[in-house]
């Protein structure tokens, strides 16, 4: 099975901010690769397929990027509706999710 | 719009089975397989399978053979899951989720989500 480490496990970051949140492979994934945001209560939605595809409706300061092995999700120009976890996915073999970002805002 | 609701809350006794359902609307049912993920705080989510809306036919994570059993009533656009011998370690969040046939399987629209409480 593909396993996914992905960090930090938590982060804390200020209004306007810049933050970055990876997710690495055990084997090249060839960007099959997606990203969910979960609010609490809620369930997950989401935002990235493909490792930098933006689904449709989210806002464009979410971005993906990487390849191989290594990927990430930036989010340009924080807002407090941001506060959320962030999972990664791949889909390139089988199907395995990331262990979770818990974004609060400082 | 898509949705997909989910039934409500389980409350289970230890060894007993839970039957939680997700019902599908805003699409068409058939064109989209449904996949149901567990989440819980300690294991984060886990992938327990899928079903082909049209076929019937199903998929299963390893882990949950045995554990889960998917089923679908296209005539109500439903999809069902059945968790038999239940133990503690069953609690969690279950959810629904929906992927086109034929591709990439990420998810673009998620059930709510159903809480299993197992407990004597």
């Amino acid at each position: 099975d593909i396993q996914m480490t992905q960090s930090p496990a938590s982060l804390s970051a200020s209004l306007g901010e810049t933050v970055t949140i990876e997710c690495r492979a055990s084997e090249d994934i060839y960007n099959g690769l997606a990203w969910y945001q979960q609010k609490p209560g809620k369930s997950p939605q989401l935002l990235i397929y493909n490792a930098n595809s933006l689904h449709t409706g989210v806002p464009s300061r979410f971005s993906g990027s990487g390849s191989g092995t290594q990927y990430s999700l930036k989010i340009n120009s924080l807002q407090s509706e941001d506060v959320a976890s962030y999972f990664c996915q791949q889909y390139y073999n089988y199907l395995t999710f990331g262990s979770g970002t818990k974004l609060e805002i400082k | 719009q898509v949705q997909l609701q989910q039934s409500g809350a389980e409350l289970a006794k230890p060894g007993s089975s839970v039957k939680i359902s997700c019902k599908a609307s805003g699409y068409t049912f058939t064109s989209y397989y449904i996949s149901w993920i567990k989440q819980t705080t300690g294991q984060g989510l886990e992938y327990i399978g899928y079903i082909n809306t049209g076929s019937g036919g199903t998929n299963y994570n390893e882990k949950f053979k045995g554990k889960a059993t998917l089923t679908v009533d296209k005539s109500s656009s439903t999809a069902f899951m059945q968790l038999s011998s239940l133990t503690p370690d069953d609690s969690a969040v279950y959810y629904c989720a929906r992927w086109p046939i034929y591709y990439y399987p990420y998810f673009d629209y998620w059930g709510q989500g159903v809480m299993v409480t197992v407990s004597s």
